[in-house]
This record gives structure tokens, sequence and C-alpha cells, in this order.
């Protein structure tokens, strides 16, 4: 089955402490996006790649990092987390720029 | 201004009504144009996409994009209870950098 799946689902943490949320897709897609979604401000773009060792700043990038060394796998990490990082986090993947994005269901992370 | 603007309801309607969705943007350079459909807990899923302006039909499913007025609409017939989600609507300039924008999205909901 074609998918982005993200692990942890769920992730309470607390300030400071370093964290890897990991995203992989099996579509075999170029582009790769992180995600954040708050009420009342949608959907946010964190960084995106566009190919293996080639990622980029997205619209809200700050605390956040990112690698891109295999073409399925995309983990976002938070070296410290913050309480403003507390959000629900999406992954996605897309063919190529442009077009439709497959997401991934979600990481709610809470950062006391 | 923000680029993307989309009303966030909620928007009642009875089973079976037509419902009309839009979003207006502000950036000429907008190329490509998607609808998605997000249920409670879950990753937004794309219900539409659409290259620069026209038409595009998916059965009960309709979207309009009208760049001269800057202004994209989706139309869904014959409502149901299941079609009760959020609609996000998204797009992206054909250059430089990738970086779609979301509408905040607007919450349907259809009651039978």
């Amino acid at each position: 089955e074609a998918q982005v799946t993200q692990n942890p689902r769920y992730l309470i943490t607390v300030t400071g402490k370093k964290l890897t949320v990991t995203c992989s897709q099996n579509m075999n897609h170029e582009y790769m996006s992180w995600y954040r979604q708050d009420p009342g401000l949608g959907l946010r773009q964190i960084y995106y790649s566009m190919n293996v060792e080639v990622t980029d700043k997205g619209d809200v990038p700050e605390g956040y990092k990112v690698s891109r060394k295999e073409k399925r796998n995309f983990p976002l990490i938070l070296e410290s987390p913050s309480p403003n990082q507390t959000s629900l986090y999406f992954c996605a993947s897309s063919p190529s720029r442009g077009d439709e994005q497959y997401f991934g269901p979600g990481t709610r992370l809470t950062v006391t | 201004q923000k680029e993307v603007e989309q009303d966030p309801g909620p928007l009642s309607v009875p089973e079976g009504a037509i419902v009309s969705l839009n979003c207006t943007y502000s950036n000429s350079a907008f190329q490509y144009f998607m609808w998605y459909r997000q249920y409670s807990r879950k990753g937004p899923e794309l219900l539409m996409y659409t290259y620069s302006s026209g038409n595009k039909e998916d059965g009960r499913f309709t979207a309009q994009v009208d760049k001269s007025s800057k202004y994209i609409s989706l139309f869904i017939r014959d409502s149901q209870p299941s079609d009760s989600a959020t609609y996000l609507c998204a797009m992206s300039a054909a250059g430089g950098s990738y970086i779609p924008t979301f509408g905040r999205g607007t919450s349907l909901i259809v009651h039978p």
C-alpha cells in the first residue's frame, strides 16, 4: 500500500530534550516536506527536500532541522524543543513540484 | 493580508445540498491549485488538483479556478454526512522555491 508513515504519533516531552520524528514514504517520491498545523494558522511548511541531500527552508524553519540521506526518509529534528513548538506535525511527499502531496497521519507533539 | 484567504466556517448544510467552498489569493504567480479534505485526527488527502485556469470535475466534486479574479472554488453536489470534514485549499507557483501555501481550511458539517 502506497503510504507515508510517521513515528511517533503522539509525543509528550520537556523543554530542551532533543527529539526526532521519523517520516518514511514508499512511493519513490522526489519531494518531501514537513508541516505544522496550528488552530487559526492552518498548515505551514517547515522544511522541504527536492531530493537526497537537497533541503531548504519553508515558512517556519526556526528551531527545526531536517536531513535527507535516503530518498524514502525525511526525519524532523528538534534539537532543543520549546513550548511554542507544541503542535500537530505532518510529513508529506510528492512525485514532483507542483503535484499533489500525500500526507502522513500526523504527530501530535506537546512540549511542557 | 494573507496570501490565501479561506473562511473557516463552520458551514452547516442539510444532506443533499450543493456546497460551495471558496478561497481567494493575492499572488498572481500561483499556477497549481489543490483542494484537500481533512477528517478529524487524520492527515489531509488530495481531492482535486488543477493547473492554471478552468474547471475540473470528479464525481460529485467540481473545482473551478478563475485566475483573473484570483478566486478558486470547490463544489460538492448531493452532499453526504460523510463529506463532513475540513476542506483546505492550497496553491503554489511554478518557479522559485517549493513552498505551497495553504488556506486555513473551512469546516463543513452535513447533517442528515
